[in-house]
């Protein structure tokens, strides 16, 4: 299996601010996801972050909003921008590793 | 069309009992399923995973039952422990390794 470690594991965040984080595997895979799982609630697909090029975006997701970066196999950034109270979620960065999908712990985000 | 549906939403079973969590789904695109496991405050964890060629995977006291013709599949938990107490997620694979979630179902084993 792959370790994913993400940072921060959690933040408290004033409105209208923008907070990165961080998703680091201990493998190089191909492929890399950000996922949302609001309060008690299934995850949703944001996008695929795509090695050297920019992100695929699922529907109702922006980069202005969600601006990924991947600037090598093993690591991801998701930036949530200008942060209102519904962007309060977990955020789960995913892998593809030996044809199965990895989620690291999460980061928990609370919007003020 | 990209859609999971997940039964149960909760489900409460007794120590010793047999924990059944059903998903079906529409898209005949989709070609992987996995059921991930996830605890309080953390991550989603690979539970047990099928291909569409294959009717029925065991691993340990965990069964996956697939109907591909129903376009159903089942999550079977044998001789459940309190220790199986989690949030359980079925989920679909289609184009570029991408998942869609059932809703999923909060399994509760009283000792």
């Amino acid at each position: 299996s792959a370790v994913i470690s993400q940072k921060p594991s959690r933040d408290i965040c004033q409105r209208g601010t923008s907070l990165t984080i961080q998703c680091q595997v201990d493998s190089q895979v191909t492929m890399m996801f950000w996922y949302r799982q609001q309060p008690g609630q299934s995850l949703t697909l944001i996008a695929t972050a795509n090695q050297g090029s920019e992100a695929t975006y699922e529907s109702g997701f922006v980069i202005d909003k969600f601006p990924i970066s991947r600037p090598n196999l093993t690591f991801s950034t998701l930036t949530v921008s200008n942060m209102s109270p519904e962007d309060s979620s977990i955020y789960l960065c995913s892998a593809r590793h030996t044809g199965e999908l990895f989620f690291g712990e999460g980061s928990r985000l609370t919007v003020l | 069309q990209q859609q999971v549906k997940q039964s149960p939403q909760s489900l409460i079973v007794q120590k010793g009992g047999i924990s059944i969590i059903n998903c079906a789904y529409e898209n005949t695109a989709f070609d992987y399923f996995p059921w991930y496991q996830q605890f309080p405050g953390k991550g989603p964890a690979l539970l047990i995973a099928i291909r569409p060629d294959v009717s029925e995977k065991k691993e340990g006291r965990f069964t996956i039952s697939f109907n591909k013709s129903a376009k159903q599949f089942s999550l079977h938990i044998m001789d459940s422990q309190p220790g199986d107490s989690a949030t359980y997620f079925c989920a679909a694979m289609w184009s570029g390794s991408r998942l869609t979630f059932g809703e999923g179902t909060q399994l509760t084993v009283n000792p």
